[in-house]
């Protein structure tokens, strides 16, 4: 069945990178667009960035854009997130998640989620 | 401040049913079929179980009921049971600055 498996989360200091990847299988990667999504300790969800299948758009909210890079790597059906600049707010557990798509072609709805992993941003 | 609106708890119980809704604006939930729902469970990561206002992926239970009218969505859970008592998140497409933007959750407990 559709697996995603993040990795890479860890303690850092403010200012300091930090790389995610999350890693899928059972499903033709190149065909979907991706996203991350975080939720801090004892918070909702935040939708931070998604990425078009041939990698060629990108999209981030305002709070990581100019910090944070997505990327993917359909060779290894691989997804990563760069994140550079890390600040204490962005404190969370960062989700991989598939986005399904409608029969337009239009994103609908995130159908597959990571465990996730966290991020804690402290000195 | 989250986007879209959610009461942050409900309670139920045993066979009874609820409904969680899901207040946003016309240039999000009011303007576009994309709405979805959540579950989490603590610890666990999210799970779909409503797209589109109102359709479900397979194997979610039929018990799980999805609407729109205007800027507000709901969700309805019908004949609660003792594990469906989690968090539950809507989220939407926006034509705003931010394309994807969340609710602030809503715990349900099962009494």
């Amino acid at each position: 069945q559709v697996q995603l498996v993040e990795s890479g989360g860890g303690l850092v200091k403010p200012g300091g990178s930090l790389r995610l990847s999350c890693a899928t299988s059972a499903f033709t990667f190149s065909d979907y667009y991706m996203s991350w999504v975080r939720q801090a300790p004892g918070k909702g969800l935040e939708w931070i960035s998604y990425i078009r299948g041939d990698g060629g758009y990108t999209n981030y909210a305002d709070s990581v854009k100019g910090r944070f890079t997505i990327s993917r790597d359909n060779a290894k059906n691989s997804l990563y997130l760069q994140m550079n600049s890390l600040r204490a707010e962005d404190t969370a557990v960062y989700y991989c998640a598939r986005f399904y798509s409608d029969s337009y072609g239009y994103l609908s709805a995130f159908d597959y989620w990571g465990q996730g992993t966290l991020v804690t941003v402290s000195s | 401040q989250s986007a879209l609106t959610q009461p942050a708890s409900v309670s139920g119980s045993p066979g009874q049913s609820i409904t969680i809704s899901c207040t946003g604006t016309s240039s999000d939930v009011g303007g576009y079929k994309y709405v979805s729902w959540y579950q989490q469970h603590p610890g666990r990561a999210p799970k779909l179980i409503i797209f589109e206002v109102s359709d479900r992926p397979s194997g979610v239970s039929n018990r799980f009921s999805g609407s729109k009218s205007g800027n507000t969505a709901s969700l309805t859970i019908s004949g609660l049971q003792t594990e469906d008592e989690a968090d539950y998140y809507c989220n939407s497409y926006s034509g705003s600055r931010t394309p994807w933007v969340f609710g602030g959750g809503t715990k349900l407990t099962v009494l």
